[in-house]
């Protein structure tokens, strides 16, 4: 159980052109979720939490107005990168948690990453 | 302010040395959960262990044990006997529940086993 796909899991685009990545929590309704971006051989950063239904938190740091997360429901997260930059090009992941578990910590599920190279 | 180093950036052994990545943690919170994380070739994470600020036994798990130690605020992992297929990054992170859940990772340190 506690399974989250990324949608692409890579994906080229043209400098200026905006991209939008998926994450989907597939057997569970994911309260928040979570994004990260990790440039090569760095660590992971949040960029942003999303809860379902409200407006996304961003990190000090993350233009919101350039990578828009949209929320929409309980299984379903969306990032786009608005006129992507070479700069964008990252390895992007999400996770996803659910409140109500029976642990006092809300553990997060990864998906598997979503690649993006901005030309 | 919450903070994890990872303080080896790389290690390189060779197949069935034992190898420890360190982890050393800040955080003001008395409940926390620290975590171990690998990270393959591929890029998925995965999950390894989980430990809560309350909970200072040490664990095995086949070829991985961790040695959690508040009073110097470490929790460091072994693994044992090392194998090539163990070549990774591997991230120790930290998360305190009464802050919305967030997850800071350290740098990470990339582990290669040679045949």
């Amino acid at each position: 159980g506690a399974v989250v796909s990324q949608h692409p899991s890579r994906v080229i685009c043209k400098s200026g052109t905006s991209v939008k990545i998926e994450c989907r929590s597939l057997d569970f309704q994911a309260t928040t979720m979570f994004w990260y971006r990790q440039f090569p051989k760095q660590s992971l950063m949040l960029m942003a939490t999303s809860n379902e239904g409200s407006k996304a938190t961003y990190e000090q740091g993350v233009e919101k107005d350039k990578f828009l997360i949209n929320h929409a429901s309980l299984t379903l997260s969306t990032l786009t990168v608005t006129s992507a930059h070479p700069e964008d090009s990252s390895f992007y992941i999400c996770s996803a948690s659910y409140s109500g578990s029976a642990l006092s910590y809300n553990e997060q599920f990864f998906g598997p990453g979503t690649r993006l190279t901005v030309l | 302010a919450q903070k994890v180093t990872q303080a080896q950036t790389e290690i390189s052994v060779v197949e069935k040395e034992d190898v420890t990545l360190d982890c050393v943690y800040e955080t003001r919170d008395t409940t926390y959960y620290l975590f171990w994380y690998k990270q393959p070739p591929s890029g998925e994470l995965v999950f390894l262990i989980r430990r809560n600020s309350f909970d200072e036994q040490n664990e095995i798990s086949g070829r991985y044990s961790w040695n959690f130690q508040k009073s110097t605020s470490s929790f460091n992992f072994t693994i044992t006997a090392s194998q090539v297929v163990d070549s990774a990054v591997y991230f120790c992170a930290l998360s305190e529940p009464y802050n919305t859940d967030k997850l800071i990772f350290g740098t990470g340190t990339r582990l290669q086993v040679f045949p």
